[in-house]
């Protein structure tokens, strides 16, 4: 079946203007993540949604950066005003539900998206 | 603090010369270990989840073994297509989150 999926794959952008990045999961899967990865730094989360909620967004690095899912399943991540250290590659992940074990905690990421802010 | 180490940054190996990699870790209430393979401009891919000391789990020429303290991945007669970076993550108790190691990176030459 089919799996996780962002978009755009690479997006280049000028500092100050803001993206918006997009996750699509895995089909019936209610939790979805997002992380970063940067050289140097390595994966680290950013938020979390159960279903539209996101009970946990405490690795948000700034007020810039906010995100939202809607429906149960397409999650947007949107960053305003962005810095050069924004430049990184941001990942997102699903799972069938959050918290359950076995196949139902696996996390599943996708491809990714390289942004770069010039 | 919760901490997730692991080593050797980068391990080179030769076809069919057998090695571990290692992922220990410092949390309380650990609730998962997994272990991701990450190639080159690909998302990581799932390879095992561990839950309580002494579980092991086997796919193909890896087998992930875990401990109170730490996790190991060998990977026994490796091939090329075996090199990647490999990243191990704990989840913790009452969390949802993963935390990721910085990775191992593996090189197997032919």
């Amino acid at each position: 079946g089919a799996g996780v999926s962002q978009s755009p794959s690479n997006k280049v952008t000028e500092k100050g203007k803001d993206v918006e990045l997009r996750c699509d999961p895995i089909s019936g899967h209610t939790a979805l993540y997002w992380y970063r990865q940067s050289l140097g730094q390595g994966l680290e989360f950013l938020i979390y949604f159960q279903g539209n909620s996101a009970p946990d967004k405490s690795g948000l690095p700034s007020d810039r950066f906010s995100a939202e899912r809607t429906g149960g399943s397409v999650s947007t991540l949107t960053i305003q005003r962005t810095q050069q250290e924004d430049s990184a590659v941001y990942l997102c992940a699903s799972s069938f539900v959050a918290g359950g074990r076995g196949f139902t905690d696996t996390q599943y990421f996708g491809p990714g998206t390289r942004l770069t802010v010039l | 603090e919760d901490q997730v180490t692991q080593s050797p940054e980068a391990l080179r190996l030769q076809e069919g010369e057998s090695s571990s990699l290692n992922c220990s870790y410092t949390v309380s209430g650990l609730r998962g270990l997994f272990w991701y393979r990450q190639d080159p401009g690909k998302g990581p891919e799932f390879l095992f989840t561990l839950y309580s000391a002494g579980e092991e789990k086997e796919k193909e020429r890896l087998k992930a073994t875990l401990t109170k303290k730490e996790s190991f991945l060998h990977i026994t007669a490796p091939k090329p297509e075996d090199s990647a970076t490999y990243l191990c993550a704990v989840r913790i108790s009452n969390d949802y989150k993963l935390s990721f190691g910085a990775g191992t990176t593996v090189t197997v030459r032919a």
